[in-house]
């Protein structure tokens, strides 16, 4: 399994600003991903961070809105830009460990922000 | 789309009795399956998978069972206790991809004692 250590645990933010996200594993991983769950909703994937490369976006999210950084193997961030109420969400990273396709998917304790 | 599906919100259990929870799927390239639990305001904790070479897997307390004609697999937990009361979670993914997954809206469990 792997350690995930997400910063910070929770926030308050104001409407318009924005907030990064830190997301540290305790040992090196390739796939590192970011999901949102929002109130009562299930757990979305917003993007797929890869070492070296840019971050690969799925539908309905933007690297404008949602910037993520990927400087190693152990560390990535993602930054909730220009913030609205909608933004509330807890947001989680996970890892996939193991070299081979089929390995378990460890979620971080999440980042709970709620936008005023 | 929903491409994963879980059709009961909610599911009461009495302590020591089987709870089992349903999901479906509709994409036929799915083939990596995951059970996570959830607290409220937590990340969610993996649980059990299932590959589709398999139909089922047991680990603890915990089986995951794997239809693929049907298209559903689902988890059962014997004897269920209080510590169990949670949101649980089916996750699919494709091998081939990404290995993102797709995770369904999440049935909340209820041991009563």
């Amino acid at each position: 399994s792997a350690v995930i250590s997400q910063k910070p645990s929770r926030d308050i933010c104001q409407r318009g600003t924005s907030l990064t996200i830190q997301c540290q594993v305790d040992s090196q991983v390739t796939m590192m991903f970011w999901y949102r769950q929002q109130p009562g909703q299930s757990l979305t994937l917003i993007a797929t961070a890869n070492q070296g490369s840019e971050a690969t976006y799925e539908s309905g999210f933007v690297i404008d809105k949602f910037p993520i950084s990927r400087p190693n193997l152990t560390f990535s961030t993602l930054t909730v830009s220009n913030m609205s109420p909608e933004d509330s969400s807890i947001y989680l990273c996970s890892v996939r460990t193991g070299a081979h396709s089929g390995n378990t998917i460890y979620f971080g304790e999440g980042s709970w922000l709620t936008v005023v | 789309d929903q491409q994963v599906k879980q059709n009961s919100p909610s599911l009461s259990v009495q302590e020591g009795r089987i709870s089992i929870l349903n999901c479906d799927y509709t994409n036929s390239m799915f083939d990596y399956f995951l059970w996570y639990k959830k607290y409220p305001a937590e990340g969610p904790t993996f649980l059990i998978s299932i590959s589709s070479i398999k139909d089922k897997n047991e680990d603890g307390r915990f089986t995951v069972f794997l239809n693929k004609s049907a298209k559903h697999l689902s988890l059962h937990i014997v004897p269920s206790q209080p510590g169990d009361s949670a949101v649980y979670f089916c996750a699919a993914s494709a091998l081939q991809g990404a290995q993102k997954l797709v995770f369904g809206q999440g049935t909340r469990l209820t041991i009563n004692p």
